[in-house]
């Protein structure tokens, strides 16, 4: 069984760039939830993909837009970076939609905004 | 809205005593999910516990367990036997349909 994986593991962006995020999911998840994790914060949920539709978004702004693949694999895409940007990206995949199932993470994307 | 409060950023405990980290949340809604998750240093975020709200009875894993206090709104986590890899940062998360919020978390220290 193969985990959660994103990709890349570091990023380097100036503000105002954009920048795309990938994430494999667990096998046998069709469900994608992306979350910010600001230094020595929680997890923000950022928004979820079931069955390449969006389902469920939390407080972030339309710069903030994702996808999600036929094979369930998924991307955040964040456009005119901010420095507040700066942040651990986690994907998380799960059975099925909603958040009543246990999420399985991935090791997150290291993002920094200069 | 609803939001979830652990009220311990930092928790110190020695290795084979027992420790509980609490966790509070808001909600009017019943019918809902609780967890707890652990993120060890620079390791992946895994699950700790689940508890579905519909269920009174405590969840169980291992040496976790967990208090929950509906009415109360309550959802305390208790750890057992503490192990030097027990040392992590703990989430307290919740969730409803397709909202899922997790507290500030809880740093735990084991103490040899």
């Amino acid at each position: 069984e193969t985990g959660v994986t994103q990709s890349p593991t570091h990023l380097i962006k100036t503000r105002g760039q954009q920048v795309t995020l990938r994430c494999s999911s667990q096998s046998g998840h069709n469900t994608v939830s992306w979350y910010q994790q600001a230094l020595g914060q929680g997890p923000q949920f950022i928004f979820q993909y079931y069955r390449e539709e969006e389902n469920g978004r939390g407080n972030f702004p339309p710069r903030f837009s994702g996808l999600q693949f036929p094979n369930y694999s998924s991307e955040l895409n964040v456009n005119a970076l901010e420095l507040d940007d700066s942040a651990l990206y986690l994907c998380a995949s799960s059975l099925s939609k909603g958040g009543k199932d246990t999420q399985y993470f991935g090791p997150g994307t290291r993002l920094t905004v200069l | 809205a609803q939001t979830v409060t652990q009220s311990q950023p930092e928790m110190s405990v020695q290795e084979a005593e027992t420790v509980t980290l609490s966790c509070t949340y808001d909600t009017s809604e019943s019918d809902y999910y609780l967890f707890w998750y652990k993120q060890p240093p620079s390791r992946q975020m895994i699950l700790v516990i689940r508890q579905e709200a519909y269920k009174q009875q405590n969840a169980t894993e291992n040496r976790f367990s967990v208090n929950f206090q509906k009415a109360a709104k309550s959802f305390s986590l208790k750890i057992s036997d503490s192990q030097l890899g027990d040392a992590a940062m703990y989430f307290c998360a919740y969730s409803k349909d397709d909202k899922i919020i997790f507290g500030k978390g809880t740093r735990l220290h084991i103490l040899p």
